[in-house]
């Protein structure tokens, strides 16, 4: 079974601070994803990756940045959380060989930004 | 801009029943529709994709259609169980793109 993890179920950050989110797959998937899920707007896309070191800008990107160092990991970076970025983020991944393109998500990360 | 809409009132059903779900998009048609099954707390699951040249697909008890002259989607659980609570949620993704987009979902609560 494809496995994505992320690295914390439930996160707080202060205000300013940089905040690191990591995800790892373990199908060696060429795709992966990080989203946002906020209360009645779904998920919304933050950015994407089809290969390892590119990346593409998603929806939403303000205020995000992303690392793609390795085929199985994807970080996204908050590089001065506000508390408008409190919300759950979710990583997934998906395979370029076999369309369409089903994501595999992970359990996601509550961040609160206080 | 694309957008889908789910009906983002819960919808509450008696076990045994057909739980019906829609989902309806804008502008054009997507290639591919997909829906997701999330639980409070996890992540979402894939369940079941439909081209946009089929009508109707079935797995197990869930059914999707797909109406592309009215930019709908409906999808059925039979015979439902409390099993089945949870959010479900519909995607759109279009040819050659990576670009899924998701709807808010619909939660269905199913009591016994």
């Amino acid at each position: 079974d494809v496995k994505v993890t992320q690295s914390s179920r439930y996160l707080v950050k202060r205000t300013g601070e940089k905040v690191f989110l990591e995800c790892v797959q373990d199908m060696d998937h060429e795709n992966m994803f990080w989203y946002r899920q906020d209360p009645g707007l779904g998920l919304r896309l933050i950015y994407f990756s089809y290969d390892v070191k590119m990346k593409e800008k998603g929806d939403i990107p303000e205020g995000y940045s992303v690392s793609r160092e390795k085929k199985e990991r994807f970080s996204l970076i908050l590089e001065s959380a506000s508390t408008n970025q409190t919300s759950m983020y979710l990583c997934a991944s998906s395979s370029s060989d076999i369309t369409p393109y089903e994501q595999y998500f992970g359990p996601g990360t509550r961040l609160t930004v206080t | 801009s694309q957008k889908i809409e789910q009906n983002s009132e819960a919808l509450n059903i008696q076990e045994g029943k057909t739980a019906t779900l829609t989902c309806n998009y804008t502008n054009y048609s997507p290639a591919y529709l997909q829906w997701y099954r999330q639980d409070p707390g996890r992540g979402p699951v894939f369940l079941l994709l439909i081209r946009e040249n089929e009508k109707e697909k079935r797995k197990e008890r869930l059914k999707v259609t797909f109406d592309t002259t009215l930019k709908q989607s409906l999808f059925h659980i039979t015979a439902s169980q409390p099993a089945d609570s949870a959010t479900y949620l519909c995607a759109l993704e279009y040819t050659g793109g990576f670009k899924t987009i998701f709807g808010a979902g619909t939660r269905l609560f199913v009591k016994a």
